[in-house]
């Protein structure tokens, strides 16, 4: 099956610093979704990228496709405490498949006063 | 009222009994998904519907069946339940075509004794 990574497992910072994780893939895909879960709560959207090399910015956050279509980035700025949570990454891929995802094994942020 | 509701919230059943978990959206999506989420691996496709009769298997199915009664509702069964089965089950949604973002209900958490 397609093989997605997500790092780090889990960051512990202290806010106001930045923050970022990754995904690879094994294969090409034409979407890169980055999601977010509070304690208790569904996975919400945060960014959806379609193009490789497409950059898009929501608010303090940041997140590119790469070139290659194998890998994304999400970078969090200027870290509040309501930034904890889950962040998933997940893969598309198009076609007559639109909505299937896979998705990473998720990043764990804590976030200190 | 959220778009992409879940019954029941939290369930404690004992190993061999059925259980029945339901999803119901409002958002007029044609595509409904299943997934179940433990630590550290993410989300996990179980079973997946494009419409009303159209369902296919996920990544994980073997040992659970859904069911598609409706275009607003999806269904997920454990026919026997066992204790790894244990775990955090979400529903979602997501547009017929041109998009791979998947709206994601408040999720089950299911205990196995």
């Amino acid at each position: 099956g397609q093989q997605l990574n997500q790092s780090p497992q889990s960051m512990f910072i202290q806010e106001g610093e930045d923050v970022s994780m990754n995904c690879t893939s094994s294969s090409i895909f034409n979407t890169w979704l980055w999601y977010k879960q509070d304690p208790g709560e569904g996975p919400v959207l945060l960014i959806a990228l379609y193009k490789a090399g497409e950059l898009t910015s929501n608010g303090r956050l940041t997140a590119q496709f790469g070139i290659t279509r194998k890998d994304s980035f999400l970078n969090i700025s200027a870290s509040i405490p309501s930034d904890v949570g889950i962040y998933f990454c997940a893969m598309g891929t198009g076609g007559t498949s639109y909505g299937k995802l896979t998705f990473g094994q998720g990043t764990i942020l804590t976030v200190h006063p | 009222d959220a778009d992409v509701t879940q019954t029941p919230r939290n369930r404690i059943t004992k190993t061999g009994k059925r259980i029945m978990l339901e999803c119901s959206q409002t958002k007029g999506h044609d595509r409904m998904y299943w997934y179940r989420q433990d630590p550290g691996l993410g989300l996990r496709l179980i079973y997946y519907s494009f419409d009303v009769k159209d369902i296919n298997k996920g990544e994980i199915s073997d040992g659970y069946s859904v069911s598609r009664q409706a275009q607003a509702k999806f269904s997920l069964s454990l026919e026997s339940a066992i204790p790894n089965q244990t775990a955090l089950y979400f529903c979602a949604t997501s547009q017929t075509a041109g998009t791979d973002t998947q709206y994601f209900g408040p999720g089950t958490r299911l205990t196995v004794l």
